[in-house]
């Protein structure tokens, strides 16, 4: 089992609905759980980092975490063509943060 | 403005040679990374460091080499016993590291090729 699973997609939403992106963990340890985005040939910005379980709010995103599930997902809400991108989920494991491989997300105007 | 600083963007080298990829921070962050990723792919912890003089490998550390000399200075060297150098290599920094991990900030990258 990798240790941060991620569907690679191209995941094609229209835009003004809702993105879901959705992230599976392996180690039962972890505590820190990140969302970065990543336009082509550009490094990853941090959108959300969650740390408890249950739902947190940013503006048009929402990060959901279910430690007992080892499940962590993003919503974005109102989608828009500049969301077209590649969401990374990043975990900790013990003092190091490991990523994903990353689900592409295609905005459809 | 704060902030994470590597260079150059685009680096060039024959196969054989070493290569030292540079990445200053100003963010006054104890722990500092290199990852790296390849076309498609997600990114690889290739070393780490917490504290100045201490780093520890990664997952794919083998070929590659580090120092953390000052707090705000984390150079990469690939050597030639890297098999597969060419790839875009991500430094990033955070407060601090441990369970409770801050979150990462990153450099623009430098994309390597060699050739």
């Amino acid at each position: 089992q990798k240790e941060v699973e991620q569907n690679s997609g191209p995941l094609s939403v229209p835009e003004g609905a809702i993105a879901s992106l959705n992230c599976t963990y392996s180690d039962r340890g972890s505590q820190s759980f990140f969302w970065y985005r990543q336009y082509s040939g550009k490094s990853p910005e941090l959108i959300m980092s969650i740390y408890s379980n249950g739902d947190k709010e940013d503006g048009r995103f929402t990060a959901q975490l279910n430690k007992a599930s080892q499940y962590v997902s993003l919503l974005i809400r109102d989608s828009q063509p500049s969301d077209s991108a590649t969401y990374l989920c990043a975990v900790n494991r013990d003092d190091k943060i490991i990523f994903g491989k990353g689900t592409r997300l295609h905005i459809l105007p | 403005d704060g902030g994470i600083t590597q260079s150059p963007k685009y680096l060039f080298r024959k196969e054989g040679q070493n290569v030292t990829l540079s990445c200053e921070q100003n963010l006054n962050h104890d722990a500092m990374y290199w990852y790296r990723q390849d076309p498609g792919q997600g990114l690889r912890l290739i070393y780490y460091s917490q504290i100045v003089n201490d780093f520890q490998k990664g997952d794919i550390a083998e070929g590659y080499s580090v120092s953390r000399e000052k707090k705000e200075s984390f150079p990469l060297t690939v050597t030639s016993a890297q098999k597969n150098p060419t790839a875009f290599y991500l430094c990033a920094s955070s407060i601090e590291g441990g369970p409770y991990n801050s979150p990462l900030h990153f450099g623009n990258g430098t994309r390597l090729t060699v050739t």
